[in-house]
């Protein structure tokens, strides 16, 4: 299958600082991109979809001023949690989506600790 | 809006012996798709295997196959011969089509034991 990479792997923070985290599909281009969140022993949680040049689309509940998406190109979207604070802390996995949707592709998670 | 319930928070199967996981789903769309993926403990998701709302057969990759039995809206997954590194959580998934492709909502998940 494809390759989706994310960068860090794994972040520790102060709290009020800003963490970005990027997502990149390595040998295809992603038409959607999405991001998901997961604490412990939990489901995964869809926050966003992004498509590459337009504003993404929050779940509801999800703050688009504090988990702010850009998907610049069609292999690379970043998220980037502003002001993190401890509830934050969390892991942040991200998938692609080529043109037929029963193809998707995740990227090994980043795990954000927030002192 | 899409629902999946995965009713079993664990399940234990001993070695080479087969194992049913159980998933159901609830959802207005006529077309979906219906996902399992493996999540280890190092936490990346690996897709497993894909069922269409409209595909006639059940869908089959290697040692797992999808027992899709659309009128009761359940979609188990079936793993053959188990293996000791098949002790993973497991996630069932629906994704509608339309235009939101690919986005997924999963369901609780089931931690699968394999003993020796």
């Amino acid at each position: 299958g494809a390759v989706v990479s994310q960068h860090p792997s794994w972040v520790i923070c102060k709290s009020g600082t800003s963490v970005k985290i990027e997502c990149r599909s390595l040998d295809f281009q992603a038409t959607t991109m999405f991001w998901y969140r997961q604490f412990p022993k939990q489901s995964l949680m869809l926050m966003a979809t992004s498509n590459e040049g337009s504003k993404a689309t929050y779940e509801q509940g999800v703050e688009k001023d504090k988990f702010l998406i850009n998907h610049a190109s069609l292999t690379l979207s970043t998220l980037t949690v502003t002001s993190a604070h401890p509830e934050d802390s969390s892991f942040y996995i991200c998938s692609a989506s080529g043109d037929s949707y029963n193809e998707q592709f995740f990227g090994p998670g980043t795990r954000l600790t927030v002192l | 809006a899409q629902k999946i319930t995965q009713t079993q928070p664990g399940m234990f199967v001993q070695e080479k012996e087969a194992v049913t996981l159980d998933c159901t789903y609830d959802t207005s769309d006529p077309s979906y798709g219906l996902f399992w993926y493996k999540q280890p403990s190092s936490g990346e998701m690996i897709f497993l295997i894909y069922q269409g709302s409209y595909d006639q057969q059940n869908a089959t990759e290697g040692r797992y196959s999808l027992n899709f039995q659309k009128a009761r809206k359940s979609a188990n997954l079936v793993i053959s011969a188990s293996q000791l590194g098949d002790s993973a959580m497991y996630f069932c998934a629906i994704g509608a089509g339309g235009t939101s492709y690919g986005k997924l909502t999963f369901g609780q998940g089931t931690i699968l034991t394999v003993h020796p």
